[in-house]
């Protein structure tokens, strides 16, 4: 069966700080995958999706960037981190027979202070 | 635009029915989703409907009409640990998945 990890599940970093979160599946080859953000109370906000090994599209304009250095491994970074960058980043997945679905990973909590 | 509007929050005691609607306007449709989210956690799938219909799936049911652009999903026999937020979700023609802000279910003895 396919399980998808992330971590790390919580992080606390100062303003202006790096960052980099890291997403990653088993169980499947060639996933589509996509990092979100949720930010409190709010509903899901693409960021990035990729189709392939190095290929990335963005939806939001930000100072947040992803890369897709293997198949199975997704990952998102920033070089510095701004108050607004707070909130809950999901990476998901989709591929295999239901093809469409989206399955989500355990997410991380992201506060920047 | 495309957009998905569902209610903000819904109120329902335990042991009843509840039925959250979300309607949507999208270039084209290619299926729906409705996903469940407790608080802190990540979204779960719930149902994928892409025909007109009905769809049963234990105590959780989602109906889908196209020509109003409108679905629903019922929750029947409500325990507490279906407090949560429900996401609906839309693909359109282009294959990108539209999001709901959701719907904040709370369930009272």
């Amino acid at each position: 069966s396919q399980t998808i990890h992330q971590w790390p599940a919580t992080l606390v970093q100062p303003v202006g700080s790096p960052l980099s979160l890291e997403c990653t599946v088993e169980g499947t080859s060639n996933p589509n995958l996509y990092w979100y953000r949720q930010a409190a109370g709010r509903g899901l906000q693409l960021l990035f999706y990729s189709v392939g090994i190095g290929q990335i599209s963005s939806e939001v304009p930000q100072n947040l960037s992803a890369s897709r250095p293997q198949d199975r491994q997704f990952i998102l970074s920033s070089k510095k981190l701004l108050l607004s960058d707070s909130g809950f980043y999901l990476c998901a997945w989709t591929g295999g027979r239901d093809s469409d679905t989206q399955y989500f990973g355990p997410g991380t909590r992201l506060t920047v202070l | 635009g495309q957009n998905i509007d569902q209610p903000t929050e819904m109120t329902a005691t335990e042991g009843a029915i509840v039925q959250i609607n979300c309607t949507y306007q999208t270039s084209g449709f290619n299926g729906l989703f409705w996903y469940q989210q407790h608080a802190g956690e990540a979204p779960t799938f719930l149902s994928y409907n892409v025909l007109d219909g009905l769809e049963e799936k234990g105590r959780f049911s989602s109906f889908l009409s196209r020509s109003k652009g409108y679905s629903y999903l019922l929750l029947k026999e409500l325990q507490m640990k279906d407090s949560a937020s429900y996401l609906c979700a839309v693909i359109n023609s282009n294959y990108q998945l539209i999001w709901g802000a959701g719907t904040k279910l709370i369930i009272k003895p």
